[in-house]
């Protein structure tokens, strides 16, 4: 079975653009969450989709914005890049969402540099 | 004082040994605890799940929850170079600060196994 698969892998982006991470759960999952890692941290909760409706959101600035498909894919869209947005990206799929959330499986990330 | 506390090491043992790492936190509301391994630019890999206080058991990995004080831990026995890795906590409960699917991390301890 295919695990979460984020893409892109790595990504440049110059400071006030725009962009759009990937990721698609492992199949039958259908809740999403979104993390940001910095360097010694461990991760931050950015979005959690379930059943294509938002369930949480972390304390990020509203640059952050992020959508579930029908086939329970995900996108998170950071606009107006600053420096500290450099991080590693994590997607984690579970079975249940919500305040059934309990085990997550993550993807490998997206490494975003922002220059 | 922090959520979750991690000694981020580094820890350093010889191949074989038993490795203890631990986890401390603040909020009782917390329900379902985690144990992750991250590989150097690699997303987390979940290695165990618990529900509440007890012990679970898989393979060399024992963990532990002990909700009273409010501390988790996870063993290594015959402990390999390819363990090598920063070990996470993490740890989430229903509907915990109002964002559901929020799982809070520690910052991590760095292990290496020597040969």
């Amino acid at each position: 079975d295919a695990g979460v698969t984020q893409s892109p892998t790595h990504l440049i982006k110059t400071r006030g653009q725009h962009v759009t991470l990937r990721c698609s759960p492992i199949s039958g999952h259908k809740s999403v969450s979104w993390y940001q890692q910095v360097l010694g941290q461990g991760p931050q909760f950015i979005f959690q989709y379930y059943e294509k409706e938002e369930r949480g959101r972390g304390n990020f600035p509203d640059r952050f914005s992020a959508r579930q498909f029908p086939n329970y894919s995900s996108e998170l869209n950071v606009n107006a890049l600053l420096l500290g947005d450099s991080a590693l990206y994590l997607c984690a799929s579970s079975p249940r969402g919500g305040d059934r959330t309990t085990e997550a499986f993550f993807g490998q990330g997206t490494r975003l540099t922002v220059v | 004082q922090k959520e979750v506390e991690q000694d981020p090491g580094p820890l350093s043992v010889p191949e074989g040994a038993i490795v203890s790492l631990n986890c401390t936190y603040s909020n009782s509301a917390f329900q379902y605890f985690m144990w992750y391994r991250q590989y150097s630019r690699k997303g987390p890999e979940l290695l165990m799940y618990t529900y509440s206080s007890g012990n679970k058991e898989d393979g060399r990995f024992t963990a532990q929850v002990d909700k009273s004080s409010k501390y988790i831990s996870l063993f290594i026995r015959d402990s390999q170079p390819s363990d090598s890795a920063t070990y996470l906590c993490a740890m989430s409960g229903p509907n915990y600060g109002g964002s559901q699917g929020n799982l809070i991390f520690g910052k991590g301890t760095k292990l290496s196994v020597k040969p």
